[in-house]
């Protein structure tokens, strides 16, 4: 159980596009999903907080013009990264926190989405 | 902003070997959790230690928190090949929100 999937698991597009990045929770309903980045051999920062039906909660330095947001459904985040340029090239990884579940701080980690920004 | 700091950055050993890590973080927090990542890989939960915590086992997985020392280790005893991959601390000062180490990059050699 507890199981959380990331769609694409790659994506390569030219600069000046956007990206969007699924993010489900399979066997769960996810209160609240977590978007992370981390860059080659670094930790991941993370970027918001998105919580069902309400605005995303951003780190600071994180621009939310750029890193859309959506969290539409109980089983569903998305993240747009708008006009992409090649340093958004990254590692990018959602959680999801299940608050049925003992240990409510665990997070499940998707398996993450490789952004490479041309 | 990161909270925890790893060492050793690397940690390169022979199958067979126990592995140690160890975290140390700046503020106060409610647990703290070790996460494993394989290369170009999501995170693997490992285990939790909440803040009234000192010691807690899981199989070949001992985690010890100090909270007065704001230091945290992870013990992998009888490593194996399967076991190299970065691993990860990850504090919670509030609800849910995880503030992740620098990471240590484990090895190990058959």
């Amino acid at each position: 159980g507890a199981v959380v999937s990331q769609h694409p698991s790659w994506v390569i597009c030219k600069s000046g596009t956007s990206v969007k990045i699924e993010c489900r929770s399979l066997d769960f309903q996810a209160t609240t999903m977590f978007w992370y980045r981390q860059f080659p051999k670094q930790s991941l920062m993370l970027m918001a907080t998105s919580n069902e039906g309400s605005k995303a909660t951003y780190e600071q330095g994180v621009e939310k013009d750029k890193f859309l947001i959506n969290h539409a459904s109980l089983t569903l985040s998305t993240l747009t990264v708008t006009s992409a340029h090649p340093e958004d090239s990254s590692f990018y990884i959602c959680s999801a926190s299940d608050p049925d579940r003992p240990g409510t701080d665990t997070q499940y980690f998707g398996p993450g989405t490789r952004l490479t920004v041309l | 902003s990161q909270q925890g700091e790893e060492d050793p950055q690397a940690l390169s050993i022979q199958e067979g070997e126990n592995a140690t890590m160890n975290c140390s973080y700046k503020t106060s927090i409610n647990n703290l959790q070790w996460y494993r990542q394989n290369s170009g890989r999501g995170l693997v939960h490992l285990i939790l230690i909440r803040s009234n915590e000192r010691e807690k086992h899981s199989g070949r997985l001992r985690v010890t928190l100090d909270t007065s020392k704001k230091s945290s280790s992870l013990l992998i005893t009888a490593s194996r090949a399967a076991d190299t991959a970065s691993y990860f601390c990850a504090t919670t000062t509030g609800y849910s929100t995880l503030t992740f180490g620098k990471g240590t990059m484990l090895l190990v050699s058959p």
